[in-house]
């Protein structure tokens, strides 16, 4: 399986302050057809899972554009410009050019 | 837009079966070139994709569940289901249906435990 590894595990960030959270994989995500499956999701608490990024840095339907994406092969990135008090909750990569599809361990943002 | 909610029994005895329906709305499971699937998340594993299927009849599962789980689909219910087999406390979850990895539904805890 492709591991996908967060950092950090914990990010207590300021309102008003950018955030960024990393994610790498184990192999380069780029699939055969050319495009790198690459999605990032937001899981408020008691919520399920809500996708923001895919494809890299292609913004989901709703998604605040302070929130972007970033990265290439093995390295990829989530920035939140300015973080507002409803952004709190975990992060994850999730990586869909390979079966099994596997997520990041999570990122939980938290205000200071 | 197309909702999905999950339903089945939120406790189940080890070596029993796990049995989940997913109900989806605002859109036929039969059209578009959409994936279906089951995903869970535990405290242990964190969140673990099961399987997906194609309605064109393609059908993947994870191969650290594969000899336990199956996936099947009632178009004319617009339903699919996940059944797990020889469950054990390791299954222990809230269990996820979702079109695709973009359309999820709000999840249903499963416990596994006598």
């Amino acid at each position: 399986d492709v591991i996908m590894t967060q950092s950090p595990v914990s990010l207590p960030v300021t309102l008003g302050q950018p955030a960024s959270i990393s994610c790498r994989s184990s192999q380069s995500l780029v699939y055969s057809d050319g495009n790198t499956y690459l999605n990032w999701f937001q899981q408020r608490p008691g919520q399920s899972p809500r996708r923001l990024i895919y494809r890299v840095s292609k913004w989901d339907s709703g998604v605040p554009d302070r929130f972007s994406g970033s990265g290439s092969g093995t390295d990829f990135t989530l920035k939140i410009s300015r973080v507002e008090a409803e952004d709190v909750g975990v992060y994850y990569c999730m990586q869909a050019t390979y079966w099994p599809y596997t997520f990041g361990q999570g990122t939980k943002l938290e205000i200071k | 837009q197309v909702q999905l909610q999950e339903s089945g029994p939120g406790l189940v005895k080890p070596s029993q079966t796990l049995s989940l329906t997913c109900t989806v709305s605002g859109g036929s499971i039969s059209s578009g070139n959409y994936y279906w699937s089951w995903i869970r998340q535990s405290a242990g594993k964190g969140l673990e994709w099961i399987g997906r299927f194609y309605t064109s009849g393609s059908t993947n599962y994870n191969p650290s569940l594969k000899s336990r789980v199956t996936i099947s689909v009632d178009t004319s219910k617009n339903q699919f289901s996940l059944k797990l087999n020889s469950v054990t406390a390791a299954d222990t979850a809230v269990y996820y249906c979702a079109r695709g990895n973009e359309y999820w539904g709000q999840g249903t805890l499963v416990t596994v435990s006598s």
